[in-house]
């Protein structure tokens, strides 16, 4: 596609289930972010894949949270065990390996009641 | 690591000027700006490069003083259209992880 596609658009679960949110960047894009925004704050890194080097996790709150990206491509972050406090807009992210700009997804609002 | 934006939020009335401003207390290679609507995903406004000139995008600039790691973006003549949530988000090196700063609300009144 043109842009960078997220599914699903919004998610509403139930406390302790699981979750998987999922990330279609940019063909051809080597970098890939992940990113966190609660109501009204600012962008919270999570992790970062550049090509076949190793994921940069540091930004993961806790190890309920984990991400992979298959082929170089696609990626999709799980939240095991969701906590009300996970609930917020998850936001990927895909630029090029020159470091340029990066393209934003339109998020995945996530509720967990 | 997180940079640090400056003001927190600003109010204008349309045709007014205003400066943010974003600083790191590590050596960076980039800064990168985005502006955010309500509800919108973050779009991309600049980028500015270690040794690299001031940017402009329409009546917006730029610039990265790299002695005091620090970028200004500067919005001249205002507009309503320029209301959002600017974030500058910093790179240490090459290709490394993009960090954001907690963003400045600026709002253009009529």
């Amino acid at each position: 596609g043109a842009g960078v596609s997220q599914s699903p658009s919004n998610k509403v679960t139930e406390k302790g289930k699981d979750v998987e949110l999922r990330c279609d960047p940019i063909s051809g894009h080597t970098a890939l972010y992940w990113y966190r925004q609660s109501l009204g704050q600012g962008l919270e890194f999570l992790i970062y894949f550049q090509g076949n080097s190793a994921p940069d996790k540091s930004g993961l709150p806790s190890d309920r949270f984990s991400a992979e990206r298959t082929g170089g491509s696609v990626s999709t972050l799980t939240i095991q065990r969701t906590q009300q406090e996970d609930s917020a807009v998850y936001l990927c992210a895909s630029s090029s390996r020159d470091g340029s700009e990066a393209f934003f997804g339109q998020g995945t609002r996530l509720t967990v009641v | 690591q997180q940079p640090v934006q400056s003001p927190q939020a600003v109010i204008l009335r349309e045709g007014e000027d205003a400066v943010i401003n974003c600083s790191s207390s590590k050596a960076l290679y980039s800064v990168h700006w985005y502006r955010q609507k309500h509800g919108e995903a973050p779009v991309f406004l600049m980028i500015l490069l270690k040794g690299g000139e001031q940017m402009r995008h329409e009546k917006i600039s730029a610039s990265f003083n790299e002695k005091k790691q620090q970028s200004s973006l500067y919005l001249t003549a205002s507009q309503l259209s320029y209301s959002g949530t600017y974030f500058c988000g910093t790179e240490r090196t090459s290709g490394s992880r993009l960090t954001f700063g907690e963003g400045t609300q600026l709002t253009v009144n009529p």
